[in-house]
């Protein structure tokens, strides 16, 4: 079946330390997103890409970094740079060819929650 | 930049009744999209509704259906019969036309469905 695969699930990190959380789609999608989500404040995002070898920050893109070096491939590392890593992340892929009644619709994984010791 | 504000943290309703949800937005935009997802306990979001903002009718998919009300930015959520698989959190998003364009969220309306 199509669809978006995050993994870990769960990631415990310990201050000072980098963690990679990995997102695979094999939706065909050109555009991947990661969003950050926190109690009470909904998905921020924190970068996105629309092509292979090229992304975007997005709002709060500081102490994280991406790559895009294939199409169905879009990790995320958290570096020791972000002050307050806990959260949950969500990665998010959509079909930019679609038009019409269809467009806009973004297809996500189930999510990562990572846990700074 | 847009913005999306959900004012109702949290609501609940009783089984087989009907709840609406409020959404309010701000852009300067003419062509745009506006969503409904759902994130259920299990985390997964999913799409439940989407309005083109050049459409004058009202989005409709089984028991959801939406308000939109273009000139006050307004974009409501009705759940129509609420069932116990309606318990979620529910966000309002915004996308405005264009190639690549992002979607942005409100930070969301927690529904309890009581039985």
């Amino acid at each position: 079946d199509g669809g978006i695969t995050q993994s870990p699930k769960y990631l415990f990190r310990k201050e000072g330390q980098n963690v990679t959380l990995s997102c695979e789609q094999n939706l065909n999608h050109d555009a991947m997103y990661w969003y950050r989500q926190d109690p009470g404040q909904g998905l921020r995002l924190i970068y996105y890409s629309q092509i292979v070898n090229d992304f975007q920050k997005g709002d709060i893109a500081e102490g994280y970094s991406v790559s895009r070096e294939k199409k169905e491939s879009f990790p995320l590392t958290v570096t020791s740079a972000q002050k307050n890593p806990t959260a949950f992340y969500l990665c998010a892929s959509r079909d930019l060819s679609r038009t019409g009644p269809n467009t806009g619709e973004l297809f996500f994984g189930e999510g990562s929650r990572l846990t700074v010791l | 930049a847009q913005t999306v504000t959900q004012s109702q943290p949290e609501m609940s309703v009783q089984e087989a009744e009907t709840v609406t949800l409020s959404c309010t937005y701000d852009t300067s935009e003419s062509n745009y999209y506006l969503f409904w997802y759902k994130q259920p306990p299990s985390r997964q979001m999913i799409l439940v509704i989407r309005q083109e903002a050049y459409k004058q009718q009202n989005a409709t998919e089984n028991r959801f259906s939406v308000n939109f009300q273009k000139a006050a930015k307004s974009f409501s959520l009705k759940i129509s019969d609420s069932q116990l698989g309606d318990t979620a959190m529910y966000f309002c998003a915004f996308m405005k036309l264009g190639y690549g364009n992002k979607l942005v969220f409100g930070a969301g309306t927690i529904l309890r469905v009581k039985s």
